[in-house]
């Protein structure tokens, strides 16, 4: 029963263009939802957040957008990097509970 | 501030062996989390801790898998006895959500073990 999907295994941009990564949830009762990103051999690391109050958290080259009605949120970088090449990962969940379901990642390289 | 911190890095065992995982989370972290994440899948919850006092194991195969944190502070994850799914990432992040509000998950460089 995966509650967060992230149908898109993976992402070729090239550097200096949009990213836009997509996440999908099946839970109408998740009201937090977070953005991490891995580097191979290492542990998640900690990018933005979003609150169901809001439709749009910016953090400098990073913006997550949030559509309730549709369950859907997305990451944009501008302008990528060879640098944010790396498995991004959405998370979701009850903010209340501090328990959160993962989406299986999205792999985004960035080309030179 | 120094990170979340886990032991060993690698680990092989044949299937049917036992295996344990350790975990320091950041000082002052009520919160700890292991996570299992089997490649090509995102982390799956184990178990949540608040402080010493376990939140949600709901997830955790309770026949094979056991996890404590005594004293509130670093943890031990057990599996006896391994089988070969068990092969995966065993993340362990702490989060201070349980004291201050900010849910922010802190992950540490995990535990690759592999079951042969």
């Amino acid at each position: 029963d995966q509650q967060v999907k992230q149908n898109s295994p993976s992402l070729s941009v090239q550097e200096g263009r949009i990213s836009i990564l997509n996440c999908d949830y099946t839970n109408s009762m998740f009201d937090y939802f977070l953005w991490y990103k891995k580097y191979p051999a290492e542990g998640p690391t900690f990018l933005i957040s979003i609150s169901s109050i809001k439709d749009k958290n910016e953090d400098g080259r990073f913006t997550v957008f949030l559509n309730k009605s549709a369950k859907h949120l997305s990451l944009h970088i501008v302008p990528s990097q060879p640098g944010d090449s790396a498995v991004y990962f959405c998370a979701g969940g009850r903010k209340n509970f501090n328990k959160f379901y993962f989406g299986s990642g999205t792999k985004l390289n960035v080309k030179p | 501030e120094a990170g979340v911190a886990q032991s060993p890095r690698y680990k092989i065992i044949e299937k049917r062996q036992s295996v344990a995982f350790w975990c320091n989370p950041i000082s002052g972290h009520a919160t700890l989390y292991w996570y299992q994440q089997i490649l090509g899948q995102g982390p799956k919850l184990l178990i949540q801790f608040q402080n010493n006092g376990v939140v949600d194991d709901s997830q955790l195969p309770k026949d094979r898998f056991s996890a404590e944190r005594l004293k509130g502070v670093d943890s031990t994850l057990k599996i006896q006895p391994a089988k070969l799914e068990d092969s995966a990432v065993y993340l362990c992040a702490s989060s201070s959500a349980g004291t201050s509000g900010m849910n922010e998950q802190f992950f540490g460089p995990g535990t690759r073990l592999t079951v042969l």
